[in-house]
């Protein structure tokens, strides 16, 4: 089946570190990665879209300053949380899905972010 | 992006089986009905999709009457490491993927 690699599985930083988290389709071509952050306790919350070669679309109420998303190939995501502070302290996770029709969302399996 | 209801928690025992349903009045007729399990610090595990009627596979079959506005996930004599938080998203999966608005899930939870 489809594998969504996510890296780091866990980061604990000091306020103000940049964090760059890769994700990575393993075995299909992702043309379209999408960015999720995950509070305790609750659901999955879009951040933003990111189809290869463009820029991606953020969700409202979301920094695109403050999170970048690259998107440089058809197997590579990655998200910058920039001059991080302890708000910024979440699960974040990734998904991909291939360019057919009715392919569902893959996902990573997070990046637990810790800034001090 | 059509909104969906799901009951907040369930209990089970091992062995039996458990329905999920979820209501999507909104459904769109491109959409299609996704199922997503999700444990603690994981990301989600796709489980099922279908558009219409019934759908099974190794792990679960998946309910969808006529009107669409509802579905059913159906997991055969669950076991303790089933229990997970489950969620049903509705979408229209095109190429180049279109995105996907989580609910609060489901809260499964299976004991001996």
């Amino acid at each position: 089946g489809a594998v969504v690699s996510q890296h780091p599985s866990r980061v604990i930083c000091k306020s103000g570190t940049s964090v760059k988290i890769e994700c990575r389709s393993l075995d299909f071509q992702a043309t379209t990665m999408f960015w999720y952050r995950q509070f305790p306790k609750q659901s999955l919350m879009l951040m933003a879209t990111s189809n290869e070669g463009s820029k991606a679309t953020y969700e409202q109420g979301v920094e695109k300053d403050k999170f970048l998303i690259n998107h440089a190939s058809l197997t590579l995501s990655t998200l910058t949380v920039t001059s991080a502070h302890p708000e910024d302290s979440s699960f974040y996770i990734c998904s991909a899905v291939g360019g057919r029709d009715n392919q569902p969302q893959h996902f990573g399996d997070g990046t637990r972010l810790s800034i001090l | 992006l059509a909104k969906t209801t799901q009951p907040i928690s369930m209990d089970s025992y091992e062995g039996q089986e458990v329905n999920i349903t979820c209501s999507h009045n909104n459904i769109a007729t491109n959409d299609y009905i996704t199922w997503y399990q999700q444990f603690p610090s994981q990301g989600p595990r796709f489980i099922i999709q279908g558009y219409k009627t019934k759908v099974t596979n190794e792990v679960a079959s998946l309910f969808i009457p006529a009107d669409r506005k509802s579905s059913t996930l159906s997991l055969p004599r669950v076991s303790l490491s089933d229990t997970a938080v489950y969620y049903c998203l509705v979408g229209a999966p095109t190429g180049g993927g279109n995105k996907l608005t989580f609910g609060t899930g489901t809260q499964l939870k299976v004991e001996l």
